[in-house]
């Protein structure tokens, strides 16, 4: 059976400072994982997904994860938090055995200036 | 007009009425969802439909009734909702769905759905 944590719910950061929004998954077999975004009144847009390629995983707007299967987590980070980040962020696992993707509850990013 | 468009953005109807929600998506995708947001609760799945039949029903009460009259197209007909249906209802689609596939899904704007 699949499951996902995200660990934090609310993450707070200075607009320039680095971000990492964690994520811990449970697995039964190789998973896929993905990490959405969503802004205000927004739909959720694919930030970057993992599939058993790289374990560092680049997506858009310079946000990158990295797959440990020791640890089973799937973090976000970013060099360098900017205003706009401030969103929802949901990490997202799909199991081989599984028809469905189950989503976390979510991070808040909070940007400061 | 591209990705996955959702209309109306906003709705607001009586627990007596009848309403729907109209999803179209241009990416040639064979798969389509509805999912229910609501505040403070993880995204819940309601309907899944690959290539226009209904592979997924996750315990959704019979006053959401979806439609999928070809991959193009989904609707979700409302009735005698009730004020916990308040929510935003989202619509997603992917290239695939089924067992051993990792296809991204693309989500529309989704309409803000006020029951009164």
């Amino acid at each position: 059976a699949q499951s996902v944590t995200q660990l934090d719910s609310h993450v707070s950061v200075s607009e320039g400072t680095p971000v990492l929004l964690r994520c811990n998954y449970s697995s039964s077999y190789s998973p896929s994982l993905f990490w959405y975004v969503q802004h205000p009144n927004k739909g959720l847009q694919l930030l970057l997904k993992y599939t058993s390629a790289a374990t560092l995983v680049k997506g858009i707007n310079g946000f990158e994860a990295e797959f440990k299967k020791s640890e089973t987590s799937f973090h976000l980070t970013k060099p360098s938090a900017h205003m706009s980040d401030a969103a929802e962020y949901f990490c997202v696992v799909k199991e081989g055995g599984s028809y469905i993707p189950t989503f976390g509850r979510g991070t808040s990013l909070i940007v400061h200036p | 007009e591209t990705g996955v468009t959702q209309t109306p953005r906003h709705l607001v109807m009586g627990m007596t009425n009848k309403k729907s929600l109209k999803c179209e998506q241009h990416l040639g995708h064979n798969a389509m969802y509805w999912y229910k947001q609501s505040a403070k609760k993880p995204l819940e799945l309601m309907f899944v439909y690959s290539l226009e039949e209904r592979v997924e029903n996750n315990s959704v009460p019979s006053r959401f009734s979806p439609e999928c009259p070809n991959s193009s197209h989904l609707f979700l007909h409302l009735h005698t909702l009730q004020p916990e249906d308040s929510a935003l209802y989202l619509c997603a689609s992917s290239q695939e769905w089924g067992l051993d596939i990792n296809y991204e899904q693309y989500f529309g704007p989704g309409t803000r759905l006020t029951v009164t």
